[in-house]
C-alpha cells in the first residue's frame, strides 16, 4: 500500500519566516494531495490541495508543489502568523484510499 | 448545511468488550473513510466505504470492520477490545460524484479509551 513520509516532525520559526514541510510517497498512482491543519483538541481541516496533473498551487500565504516524478511534494507558508501554530498533515490520495504522513507540529513564535 | 457527525464523542469500555462508533456524513457525500488518530502514529487510515462497499482498506485486522447503509451512514465495530485500541476514531466524508480528488471533511471523532 501507500507510504507517505513527512518531515520535519516538528518545525520551530519566528513570527514573520517561512516554513516547508515535505512528503514523500511510494505509490505512483496516487492522484491527489491535500494537506490538512489540525489545532489541539479539533478536527483536521483542509488548507490546500493539489492535483497530479498540476506542479504548484498557491492560496495567500501558502503554497504546494509537486515533483510526480520524485514522488514529492512540499507546502510552503510564507509569513508566518502565531495563529499558524498546529500540526500539519500531508496525504496522498489514490481513489478514496488516502494515507496520512505523521504530521509535522509547527511552532510559531511572536 | 450540517457537517460530519460522530457519536458517541466518548467511549470507555473494558478489554475484551466490542464497541461500534457511528458517522452521519455530509448530506449528499457518497465516500466515508475511517482513521484512528493516536499521539505516535499519527492518522491511520482503516477503511472506506463508497456507495455501500467496502472500496478500500488499511491495514488494520480483522476486528475492526465497517459498514455504510444506503443513507451513507457508517458504522465501525471493534470486536475484542484491546488496551491498544485507546485512540481517537475519526470518520471523513467526501465526494458527491464519486470522484477520489476531491475536499475530506472530517467529524470531530470519537475518544475511545479501553481499561
Amino acid at each position: 500500500g501507500e507510504n507517505v513520509e513527512q518531515h520535519p516532525s516538528t518545525l520551530s520559526v519566528q513570527e514573520g519566516d517561512s516554513a516547508v514541510i515535505k512528503c514523500t510517497y511510494s505509490d505512483s498512482a496516487s492522484n491527489y494531495f491535500p494537506w490538512y491543519k489540525q489545532e489541539l483538541g479539533k478536527r483536521p481541516q483542509l488548507i490546500i490541495d493539489i492535483r497530479s496533473n498540476v506542479g504548484e498551487k498557491k492560496d495567500q500565504r501558502i503554497a504546494v508543489t509537486l515533483n510526480k516524478t520524485a514522488k514529492h511534494f512540499s507546502l510552503h507558508i510564507t509569513e508566518t502568523q502565531p495563529e499558524d501554530s498546529a500540526v500539519y498533515f500531508c496525504a496522498a490520495n489514490r481513489w478514496g484510499d488516502m494515507r496520512f504522513g505523521a504530521g509535522t507540529r509547527l511552532t510559531v513564535k511572536p | 448545511k450540517a457537517g460530519v457527525t460522530q457519536t458517541p464523542r466518548y467511549l470507555i469500555k473494558t478489554r475484551g468488550q466490542q464497541v461500534t462508533l457511528s458517522c452521519s456524513p455530509i448530506s449528499g457525500h457518497r465516500s466515508v473513510s475511517w482513521y484512528q488518530q493516536t499521539p505516535g502514529q499519527g492518522l491511520q487510515f482503516l477503511f472506506e466505504y463508497f456507495s455501500e462497499t467496502q472500496r478500500n482498506k488499511g491495514n488494520f485486522p480483522g476486528r475492526f470492520s465497517g459498514r455504510q447503509f444506503s443513507n451513507s451512514r457508517s458504522e465501525m465495530n471493534v470486536s475484542t477490545l484491546e488496551l491498544g485500541d485507546s485512540a481517537l476514531y475519526l470518520c471523513a466524508s467526501s465526494s458527491i460524484q464519486g470522484a477520489p480528488d476531491t475536499e475530506a471533511f472530517f467529524g470531530q471523532g470519537t475518544r475511545l479509551t479501553v481499561v
